[in-house]
């Protein structure tokens, strides 16, 4: 079993609807998670961290669910820019600073 | 403020050389990762070093590749004799130290080998 997993997709939806993502951890140690962007031919960036109350960062939101050791990512009211392979990022354990990056999920927001 | 440096952009060269890949990490940042990613493989972790000392180096594909930090804004990832399946985007990143940090990336070295 792969210590993160994620639905690769693509998921493609037109502007302006709500889409999300999830992604699961093998690894109940775990105790950082993240939410990653990484455009085409570019280097992955920080979207947002994920917080085990869940948290939001304007049109996303980000769940965690120990129990089912799950996270996910919506993301409302889609935008063209919003198009780019999202990784699911998780510690691997305890305080470790090693992280353990999902392989990704492609979104493709149309018109 | 300047982020995660990484040179050159992109390295072509014929197998059998030797490549090195540079990084110059964040300022103030002790945690320092060199990842290596392919669309076979996605985004593998190759080796960090915490206050400039290797952690883990577990990831590191065999003896061809070596890294080193000798000091702590700088780190080098070198591959002799460079094979043409080493081929793929090298990244590296740093963070503050701490499984809770959000890692930062630099652009990457697109690498191809001949």
């Amino acid at each position: 079993r792969k210590e993160v997993e994620q639905d690769p997709g693509p998921f493609n939806v037109p502007e302006g609807a709500t889409v999300a993502f999830n992604c699961t951890y093998s690894n109940s140690a775990s105790q950082s998670f993240f939410w990653y962007r990484q455009d085409c031919r570019k280097e992955p960036k920080l979207l947002m961290s994920v917080y085990s109350s869940g948290n939001e960062d304007g049109r996303f939101t980000a769940q965690l669910n120990r129990a089912s050791q799950y996270i996910s990512l919506l993301i409302r009211d889609s935008k063209l820019s919003d198009s780019a392979t999202y990784l699911c990022v998780v510690n691997k354990g305890g305080t470790a600073s090693k992280l353990t990056f999902g392989t990704g999920t492609r979104l493709q927001v149309t018109l | 403020d300047a982020g995660v440096i990484q040179s050159p952009r992109h390295e072509v060269t014929e197998m059998g050389q030797e490549v090195t890949l540079r990084c110059k990490p964040i300022s103030g940042h002790n945690s320092l990762f060199w990842y290596r990613q392919t669309m076979m493989r996605g985004l593998e972790l190759l080796i960090y070093f915490n206050n400039n000392v290797p952690i883990d180096d577990s990831g590191m594909p065999e003896d061809r590749f070596s890294a080193k930090m000798p000091n702590a804004s700088f780190s080098t990832l070198k591959i002799q004799p460079s094979e043409p399946r080493d081929s793929a985007v090298y990244f590296c990143a740093s963070s503050l130290t701490g499984g809770q940090q959000p890692q930062h990336f630099g652009d990457g070295t697109r690498l191809s080998i001949l």
